[in-house]
């Protein structure tokens, strides 16, 4: 069974600082995607990033940047220069290869505050 | 930009009563899903449906809920006799076809319904 842990439930940081989101997961599936989404106060979830298994190569995207390490089984969420709208809850999600749908499995989410 | 929506935004209901909750899918996907939140909970998978039929559910998803197709547009969830614990946001999400081999087509999620059972 796939699991996802977000072991920070909430973090505050002064507005520029960057923060760092972790995320643990579980899967026996070799081929597998990992996701991040952001839920703002208004309550929608906002897609910022998928990875596939495959391919372990980070990325930076503008303030926001991601390291996956398969041989630790996390997947951790970087903001640089936080700003106050990047207040939200994050959340981490996996979905496995096997199955028909691809399910996605959810972490219960870290809680960012960002104070000016 | 195609998106998916979701009505109402919110719902209150008295314990019991029978909930439609209804969503528009962006059109030219073929895979639809439905996720809850119980308030400061995680996000939690419900059912997912492809070819008018279910193709997967979680153990939530027991006998007193169902979803269906009704039209080419609309993608219902309904809660039969709803519990005070049936209280979340339900979000809507579909997706593309293309599952083939390792392509991933990514979920889009609606704005969610509020359901509040009194």
């Amino acid at each position: 069974a796939q699991k996802v842990t977000q072991a920070q439930t909430e973090i505050s940081v002064v507005e520029k600082e960057d923060v760092t989101l972790d995320c643990v997961y579980e899967t026996r599936d070799t081929t597998y995607y990992l996701f991040w989404y952001k839920q703002p106060p208004s309550g929608e979830l906002v897609f910022l990033i998928r990875r596939n298994s495959f391919d372990e190569q980070n990325e930076i995207s503008g303030r926001y940047s991601w390291n996956f390490q398969k041989s630790t089984s996390s997947f951790n969420f970087t903001i640089t220069a936080s700003q106050v709208v990047d207040s939200a809850v994050y959340f981490c999600a996996l979905s496995e290869i096997s199955g028909s749908a691809r399910q996605l499995t959810f972490g219960s989410g870290t809680q960012l505050t960002v104070l000016p | 930009e195609p998106e998916v929506t979701q009505t109402p935004s919110h719902q209150v209901t008295q314990m019991g009563q029978e909930v439609i909750l209804r969503c528009v899918p962006i059109s030219n996907h073929l895979y639809f899903y439905w996720y809850r939140q119980i308030l400061g909970q995680k996000v939690e998978f419900l059912v997912s449906f492809y070819n008018n039929e279910i193709s997967e559910k979680s153990e939530i998803f027991d006998d007193q809920f169902s979803v269906e197709r009704p039209d080419g547009s609309n993608f219902t969830l309904k809660i039969r006799s709803t519990k005070l614990e049936d209280s979340a946001m339900y979000f809507c999400a579909s997706s593309a076809a293309g599952l083939a081999g390792f392509s991933y087509n990514e979920q889009f999620f609606g704005p969610g319904t509020r359901l509040t059972v009194l």
